[in-house]
């Protein structure tokens, strides 16, 4: 059985860090072909992918937010992280991770607020 | 980037009928597809993908098909149950959605 569970700060201020993690079962990011992917939907609002991370290390991140986006894993420990630099109130949003970049499987998302 | 022009923003329907979702991919995909279904205050769940693949444990009365960069969610048979957004994503290039469609049951 995959599950996905986000978690994160709930609320931060203006320029600070937003330092999200995904913990996983039921797959290994060790796994040819297995990935995670972060995901985040402003309240009422669309999809917006993130950045995705591959069993071989590989990265890849939306352009628009490139230098903000730092994806990382624990394979170890079925983990994925995400850190997004100098946040501001456009970042406000649920955030989601998702297993592959045809996301078969979701998290149940957490809220973050950016407020200051 | 690959945009996704998504249609209608909405949409109305009765129970027992067929309605039609699509996505305009802005250059080839080659299959790159992906449809979700959304609830409020739930995550997407996958429907489609590969643009005409059902997912495990996804109702037959969904399918997907595409022409050209024209891609189609079809859902037949509508049940009270299939009121949400529905939103495409191309994955050929780094990932990105439709705008999304809601559709209400009559």
């Amino acid at each position: 059985q995959v599950t996905l569970k986000e978690s994160g700060p709930g609320i931060l201020q203006p320029s600070q860090t937003l330092s999200l993690t995904c913990t996983f079962s039921g797959f290994s990011l060790s796994t040819y072909g297995m990935g995670v992917g972060w995901i985040r939907q402003p309240s009422g609002k669309g999809l917006e992918w993130l950045a995705n991370i591959w069993w071989d290390d590989d990265k890849y991140y939306n352009p628009s937010l490139k230098n903000r986006l730092t994806i990382s894993k624990d394979t170890s420990n079925n983990q994925a992280f995400l850190k997004i630099t100098n946040v501001d109130t456009a970042d406000t949003a649920t955030y989601y991770c998702a297993r592959g970049s045809a996301f078969d499987y979701w998290g149940q998302g957490v809220m973050v607020t950016v407020s200051s | 980037d690959i945009q996704m022009t998504q249609s209608p923003a909405s949409l109305s329907a009765s129970l027992g009928e067929t309605v039609t979702i699509e996505c305009l991919a802005s250059e080839d995909i080659y299959s790159n597809l992906a449809w979700y279904q959304q609830k409020p205050g739930k995550s997407p769940q996958l429907l489609i993908y590969d643009a005409s693949s059902l997912q495990d444990g996804v109702p037959s009365r969904f399918s997907g098909s595409e022409s050209g960069t024209q891609y189609s969610l079809e859902i037949n048979s509508l049940q009270s149950e299939d009121a949400a957004t529905y939103f495409c994503q191309q994955h050929h290039d780094y990932p990105t959605f439709g705008a999304g469609t809601k559709l209400e049951l009559k």
